[in-house]
């Protein structure tokens, strides 16, 4: 069973604060980690796919980093604005025949941003 | 439409009955899977089809659990027998092959009382 977690598991930050949180996922057989936002009534939206040991990668005032060697990633938000409240999920997926077919989700990290 | 299409969005049953839930995939997607999550977890891997067939279905926790993509493209979750424990939301997704970027429709959510 693959292990992956996130942290912190909610959030309350002030408009305009910067934030981060993280993804703790296997250091063996990876493939590749993927980065969700879902925001209520909504469906997930992708963020980022990250494969390189060492990857950053960013989209706005999102930014996201990879340390494949020991297994975590973050999600940093520059500058948080109320339209970014949403559950952020990581999903690891492996690098082991039928496996690799399944993305292995965190429970994610929910982000409340006061204006 | 231009994304994943999942009817119905919400569905409440009665215990022990049948439900049916339908995915409506983007256009020339091979890859489609289904994820289910439950109160304060993560998505859970349910099945994955390439075209027509499950190339992956350990996810599915009972034999109460069937799907099928029969021409390849819309694909149906059918649960027997519902209990107060397959009560989730139920997320499709597809994406053009097995290891590219899933998109996710909004998700059913069942009720089962």
């Amino acid at each position: 069973i693959l292990n992956v977690e996130q942290s912190p598991q909610s959030l309350h930050v002030q408009e305009g604060d910067s934030t981060n949180f993280t993804c703790s996922f296997p250091s063996s057989n990876f493939y590749a980690l993927h980065w969700y936002r879902w925001e209520t009534a909504k469906s997930p939206e992708a963020l980022f796919v990250m494969t390189l040991n060492g990857d950053e990668k960013k989209k706005g005032r999102i930014s996201a980093t990879l340390n494949t060697k020991e297994g975590y990633s973050y999600l940093y938000i520059k500058g948080s604005q109320p339209e970014d409240s949403a559950t952020y999920l990581c999903a690891f997926r492996a690098n082991s025949g039928a496996g690799s077919y399944q993305l292995t989700f965190g429970k994610g990290t929910k982000l409340s941003v006061i204006p | 439409g231009a994304g994943v299409s999942q009817t119905p969005s919400n569905k409440v049953t009665e215990k022990g009955k049948y439900v049916e839930l339908r995915c409506d995939p983007i256009s020339g997607h091979t890859a489609l899977y289904w994820y289910r999550q439950s109160l304060g977890q993560g998505p859970e891997f349910l099945i994955y089809f390439q075209g027509t067939g499950a190339a992956d279905d350990s996810g599915l926790p009972n034999d109460r659990f069937f799907a099928v993509r029969p021409e390849g493209s819309v694909s149906t979750l059918k649960i027997q027998r519902t209990e107060r424990g397959d009560s989730a939301v139920y997320l499709c997704a597809s994406s053009l092959d097995w290891n590219t970027e899933a998109f996710f429709g909004q998700g059913t959510r069942l009720t089962v009382v």
